[in-house]
């Protein structure tokens, strides 16, 4: 059982937005920005989203990211077959003294 | 190019030791946070570890305190993790990531390829 909770699947057709959610508590995303790191299939994570918000270079505008309390979302517009993937959440836990991650959201590109 | 190798992975049986290492290229390394994360085999992501630049600050998961240990030398460019008493849960494809700001060890924006360790009799 993962402290941050993501949906276990998600799935969209090309062109079309999806939206992922983690939902943690106070002690993590309550008080900690949230990162978003993508996996492609046998390939190590990539960050995807920091600081809630912010792409790192190289990331299309496709990808955004907001918090809010003690939830976070990653969306997606433009849905690509790329885009194929599983998606995690990480946060630092305050009271874990850790990083978090979410149990991860395997999107499929219908 | 930033590259982060790592390697010391293998078979070994339950209550055995290992120690991995990682090797980075292509930064200050000496600058940076480093992270152990580990993946079961079709699985999420699991954080294992981090330190901080200057090895002031270690932290670690619950499942892997007073068995693993984390360690760096900035000499060398490398980060450890020597690992103890393993458990056949410990089982998992282990990734070293760089931290991208100051102490956030929840944001790595550089990843290696992992090694992959097995506990089994």
């Amino acid at each position: 059982q993962s402290v941050l909770t993501q949906p276990p699947s998600t799935s969209g057709t090309p062109g079309q937005r999806v939206a992922i959610s983690c939902s943690g508590s106070s002690s993590n995303l309550g008080s900690n920005t949230v990162n978003w790191y993508q996996q492609l299939p046998g390939t190590a994570p990539k960050l995807l989203i920091y600081t809630n918000n912010q792409r790192p270079s190289g990331v299309p505008d496709r990808f955004s990211g907001s918090k809010s309390g003690t939830s976070a979302s990653l969306a997606i517009s433009g849905l690509q077959s790329e885009d194929e993937a599983d998606y995690y959440c990480a946060t630092w836990d305050d009271s874990l003294n850790g990083v978090v991650f979410g149990g991860g959201t395997k999107l499929t590109v219908l | 190019e930033v590259q982060l190798v790592e390697s010391g992975g293998g078979l070994v049986k339950p209550g055995g030791s290992l120690r991995l290492s990682c090797a980075a290229s292509g930064f200050s390394f000496s600058s940076y946070s480093v992270n152990w994360v580990r993946q079961t085999p079709g699985k999420g992501l699991e954080w294992v570890s981090c330190i901080s630049s200057g090895s002031g600050y270690k932290y670690y998961a619950a499942s892997v305190k007073g068995r693993f240990t984390i360690s760096r030398d900035d000499a060398k460019k490398s980060l450890y993790l020597q690992m103890n008493s393993l458990r056949a849960e410990d089982t998992a494809l282990y990734y070293c990531a760089r931290v991208r700001d100051g102490y956030n060890y929840a944001m790595s924006d550089y990843w290696g390829q992992g090694t992959l360790v097995t506990v089994s009799s």
